[in-house]
């Protein structure tokens, strides 16, 4: 989509503040959310997951919330450390196959 | 488990060479399977996606090919590189949880 051609906008935290990270995603019919977590110079790994049919999920220091309202994503670390430093992406699949659709990305920038 | 393989990290090619990166994936059959490329600081751009042997879908116009000659096995290939071919370089194989990347190919263009 046009979003790749795009610089990655960044949201800089202070060590040990919560980040949150935000997400619009476009098909109001996709079942399920990914958050990847890229560190530079390596494929993206997978944080966290959740369904259509939940609003919330915790995990590790990490919380992802859903709002189907208004097709928005966040995904929440608490006492963010150095090592969060990455870039982030949220992904959505849209009903019916197993390719998803990822976001544009939001490069975390820590400050000390 | 489920493992996936792409390599080379790096690779440095002069305008006009060919190109070939391969990746693999082990514990998984039938997979679908995906090259994404990622311009410095930009987001992922889906190149070609395969759902099996020989299927191959090309989602942006360009001077790259793709090929899966066996199950597990995807190959991103070109004739003559380009100088906007550089880039970062992705593999990965989906299932109906999300996808695994591999650790990517660094290629630049000189």
């Amino acid at each position: 989509g046009e979003s790749v051609g795009l610089h990655l906008p960044t949201l800089s935290v202070q060590e040990g503040d919560n980040s949150i990270i935000n997400c619009a995603y476009s098909n109001s019919a996709s079942d399920y959310f990914i958050w990847y977590k890229q560190e530079s110079g390596k494929g993206p790994q997978f944080i966290i997951d959740i369904r259509s049919n939940m609003d919330k999920r915790q995990g590790q220091r990490v919380t992802v919330l859903l709002n189907k309202t208004v097709k928005h994503l966040s995904l929440q670390i608490a006492a963010t450390q150095p090592g969060d430093s990455a870039v982030y992406f949220c992904a959505e699949r849209p009903p019916g196959n197993d390719k998803i659709i990822f976001g544009k990305g939001t490069r975390l920038h820590i400050l000390p | 488990s489920q493992t996936i393989h792409q390599w080379p990290a790096t690779l440095v090619q002069p305008v006009g060479s060919p190109l070939s990166l391969e990746c693999t994936v082990e514990g998984t059959s039938n997979p679908n399977l995906y090259w994404y490329r990622q311009a410095a600081g930009r987001g992922l751009q889906l190149l070609f996606y395969s759902v099996g042997i020989g299927q191959i879908s090309s989602e942006v116009p360009q001077n790259l090919s793709a090929s899966r000659p066996q199950d597990r096995q995807f190959i991103l290939s070109s004739k003559k590189l380009l100088l906007s071919d550089s880039g970062f370089y992705l593999c990965a194989w989906s299932d109906r949880y999300g996808y695994t990347f591999g650790s990517g190919t660094r290629l630049t263009v000189v």
